[in-house]
């Protein structure tokens, strides 16, 4: 079974553009988490998509924002980044089934804003 | 919302020596606590977790335990090998019975570093 697939793996911009990351959860995975993993504020929780609607939003600005398909596949996006946008952006799925919490999560994205 | 700490944030040991790593949260709604492992180029990867109406958890070398009332949980590693060495994540969250597991709130991470 294919785990999480994020792309691109790298990618580098710079101040004031935007970027798509996008990210495939584990087949009939229909929960889909995003995280921010920076050194200094560790791994930060996004905002988590289920059946193509947002089940929850952390403490971000609006410049980030995302979106699931009807396929589960998720994108997120950030407008007008800033330096501090440069972190590792990790996808997570899951079954949300059950008593099944485990999130699977994918080697991430690598965000560099110059 | 919720806080969670994490402590040590550097552990170094020797393969063989048992390790202890403690987190410690701040909402008493919280009833989801997983551990992660985070090796390097690679997501974090669930190693075990444990529910508010559980104690006490293991899993051969690894084990986590609960305390509810001081609002604490540890991760216990006994008999470390190099292959233990890693980033080690503690979470909290509200998923257990029913509602969203998405939402983890993390503590800062360990590193874990085990000597041959």
């Amino acid at each position: 079974k294919a785990g999480v697939t994020q792309t691109p793996r790298y990618l580098i911009k710079t101040r004031g553009q935007q970027v798509t990351l996008s990210c495939s959860p584990i087949s009939g995975h229909r929960s889909v988490s995003w995280y921010q993993q920076t050194p200094g504020q560790g791994l930060q929780f996004l905002f988590e998509y289920f059946s193509e609607t947002q089940r929850n939003k952390g403490n971000f600005p609006g410049r980030f924002s995302g979106r699931q398909f009807s396929n589960s596949r998720s994108e997120m996006n950030v407008s007008t980044l800033e330096l501090g946008d440069s972190a590792l952006y990790l996808c997570a799925s899951s079954q949300d089934r059950g008593n099944t919490g485990e999130l699977f999560f994918g080697e991430g994205s690598r965000l560099t804003v110059l | 919302g919720e806080n969670v700490e994490q402590h040590p944030s550097t552990l170094s040991v020797q393969e063989g020596d048992s390790a202890v790593i403690k987190c410690t949260y701040s909402d008493s709604a919280s009833n989801y606590f997983p551990w992660y492992k985070q090796e390097l180029g690679k997501g974090p990867q669930l190693i075990i977790d444990i529910r508010s109406n559980v104690g006490e958890k293991k899993d051969q070398r690894i084990a986590v335990t609960l305390n509810k009332t001081a609002k604490h949980f540890s991760l216990h590693i006994t008999e470390t090998q190099p292959e233990d060495s890693a980033v080690y994540f503690c979470a909290a969250s509200k998923g257990a019975g029913g509602t969203s597991y998405g939402k983890l709130t993390f503590g800062q991470g360990t590193i874990l570093t085990v000597h041959p």
